[in-house]
């Protein structure tokens, strides 16, 4: 079935760095790709989306390019803040429900 | 436009009693979806509404977990009797039609089964 592997974490990174969250995933059809994000305490809120090959979703700083040769859309930011720190969620919908993957937790050090 | 809400944002219970969560989506939103988030992993689907039908409970364990959206608007989640390893953040989400589109998700019912 569809599925979707994001790298683990955590990841810990001093502000200003640049940074890049691994996602891959497996499906049949032509998914829709996600990043969600999820502060302490709260639900998920949608970060950035992309629905067809080679579209970039971008918000807030964030990019994500749907690359279907190598079935990934790996998260980037040129220069995170301390309020970055939250867990990511990669995910995907195509003829199935949305699958997420496992999270990545980041910590942005001042 | 108000979010998706939920209650109670909290529930600590002992195993073998039951607990109820209830969820009102974005208005206008057909789609209601129910995820169990276990700490440390992504959201898994229990059961999705279109309207007030069941589009897919795969996933739902229907020995114990029991849904409901009987208007088509608000839908409240069951489970009886819990289990330790129900102990969860039990989503709330909703989404304007089906699948494809980006789902709005409340802040969660964090259960402790104890």
């Amino acid at each position: 079935g569809d599925s979707v592997t994001q790298m683990e974490g955590p990841v810990t990174l001093s502000e200003e760095a640049f940074l890049t969250i691994n996602c891959t995933y497996t499906a049949t059809g032509y998914p829709s790709l996600f990043w969600y994000v999820q502060y302490p305490g709260e639900g998920l809120q949608l970060l950035l989306k992309a629905t067809k090959a080679d579209d970039k979703g971008s918000n807030k700083g964030f990019e994500a390019t749907y690359r279907k040769e190598t079935t990934s859309f790996h998260l980037e930011k040129g220069s995170v803040q301390v309020s970055d720190s939250a867990v990511y969620f990669c995910a995907l919908t195509s003829t199935n429900d949305m699958r997420f993957g496992a999270g990545t937790r980041l910590t942005v050090k001042p | 436009e108000a979010g998706v809400a939920q209650s109670p944002r909290y529930k600590i219970i002992e195993k073998r009693q039951s607990v109820a969560f209830w969820c009102n989506p974005i208005s206008g939103h057909a789609t209601l979806y129910w995820y169990q988030q276990i700490l440390g992993q992504g959201p898994k689907l229990l059961i999705q509404f279109q309207n007030n039908g069941v589009v897919d409970d795969s996933q739902l364990p229907k020995d114990r977990f029991s849904a409901e959206r009987l208007k088509g608007v608000d839908s409240t989640l069951k489970i009886q009797p819990a289990k330790l390893e129900d102990s969860a953040v039990y989503l709330c989400a909703s989404s304007v039609w089906d699948r494809g589109l980006e789902q709005y998700f409340g802040p969660g019912t964090r259960l402790t089964v104890t």
